[in-house]
Formats: structure tokens, sequence, C-alpha cells
């Protein structure tokens, strides 16, 4: 059972769409990561958002941290070819192992 | 500042045999993660490393192995390899045990045949 559920797990759209995609869990997170990999790479790290209700911005990406801090968005403005990638949300429970959710593979087509 | 640094990038072995991976974090960086990542199971986490030792291990056999060594360069060993250990092996190194944001290596694609 994976504790972080990611959706949706595909995404293709056109440029210039936007789009949301959403990390879930029935736990309470102190703190949440969102990652985005390219295919042969390794994941890089977006933004760790905090504080329950919280909102980060980078650039054409809103990021947010539910009020309970159970849930996070991505939301991807007037997306871009160079946004294609697997969007991967993570956490560490109880200062244990870094968990990840199975991730959204997005892919902008031109 | 260099970034995380995983050797080699490709390796191909046969079944049986063993395999050693390297992984130099980051500098100052004393926090070293290992994880799986293969198509059907997503990122899974093998085990971390925080000053020399072995903090928390994941769900993987005893044929899974890490050491970390006192400079935070960290190796894995899988011993007695089996196809379904053909993988993306990630190392992700943090400034400590206890902090969240991990900064992860290219990984080393392990092939098994």
């Amino acid at each position: 059972t994976q504790l972080l559920e990611q959706s949706p797990q595909f995404l293709s759209i056109q440029e210039g769409e936007n789009l949301t995609v959403y990390c879930n869990s029935s736990s309470v997170f102190s703190s949440l990561q969102w990652y985005r990999q390219e295919p042969g790479e390794g994941p890089v790290l977006l933004v760790t958002v905090v504080t329950g209700g919280e909102v980060k911005k980078l650039k054409r990406l809103t990021f947010q941290f539910g009020d309970a801090r159970k849930d996070s968005s991505l939301h991807i403005t007037a997306a871009q070819p160079g946004d294609t990638g697997l969007y991967l949300c993570a956490s560490k429970y109880n200062n244990n192992d870094m968990r990840f959710g199975a991730g959204t593979r997005l892919t902008v087509k031109p | 500042k260099a970034g995380v640094t995983q050797t080699p990038r490709y390796l191909i072995k046969t079944r049986g045999q063993q395999v050693t991976l390297s992984c130099s974090p980051i500098s100052g960086h004393r926090s070293v993660s290992w994880y799986q990542q293969t198509p059907g199971q997503g990122l899974q986490f093998l085990f971390e490393y925080f000053s020399e030792t072995q903090r928390n291990k994941g769900n993987f056999p005893g044929r899974f192995s890490g050491r970390q060594f006192s400079n935070s360069r960290s190796e894995m060993n899988v011993s007695t390899l089996e196809l379904g250990d053909s993988a993306l092996y990630l190392c992700a190194s943090s400034l400590a045990s206890w902090n969240t944001e991990a900064f992860f290596g290219q990984g080393t694609r392990l092939t098994v045949v």
C-alpha cells in the first residue's frame, strides 16, 4: 500500500494547457517535497512545503499544501514540452525513511 | 558545488554475480540514502546511512547491503544477483539524517542477464 497516493498516474496534454496533479495521504505530513525526474536521471527537488495552507510558486508551477497537511497539489500553467517528466511527491514519516508516491507521468506535446 | 556522484552509470551483470555501486554525496552532507527504482514498483527505499551507521532499512532481502565511510561516501552491494534486481539504483544525500530535503545522483542503471 502506497502511503502517498498520486493522481493521475498518467497525463498527456498539449502545449499551453494547464494541469493539476495531486498527492494525498491518510497521515499528516510534517513536510512534503515535490520532485521532477526525467528519463535516465535522478529526481530533482522542486520545492518543500511545511505549513498547512502554504502556497509556493516556482515560475509557472504553483504548489499548495492542504490546511490539514494531508494533501498537496502541483498546478502548472501554460505547460511546455520541457515540463515533461515524472512528478513525485515525497515525505519523511516520523524522521524515518523518505517515502515516495508512485508519481504522475506528464507528457506535454508541442 | 559538486552534486551527488554515482558510479558507474551503467552496469551489466549475469545472474549469481555480485555488484558494488558507489555514491559520493554533496560536500558537507553526512546522510546517504539508497533507492531502487523499477517501472512496476516505483522508488523503493533500501537503506540510509548517517555518520557511518545504518539508521534505517527498507524491506529488501539480506543480499542488499551497504556501508558508509568516514568521508561520507557510500557503497551498496548486491550479492547473488537475480533478474529482478535489474533497476535504476539511486543515491540521495542530505545534510543530516533528520533533514527532509534529499538531492539525488543520476543513478546507476543495473541490468542483470
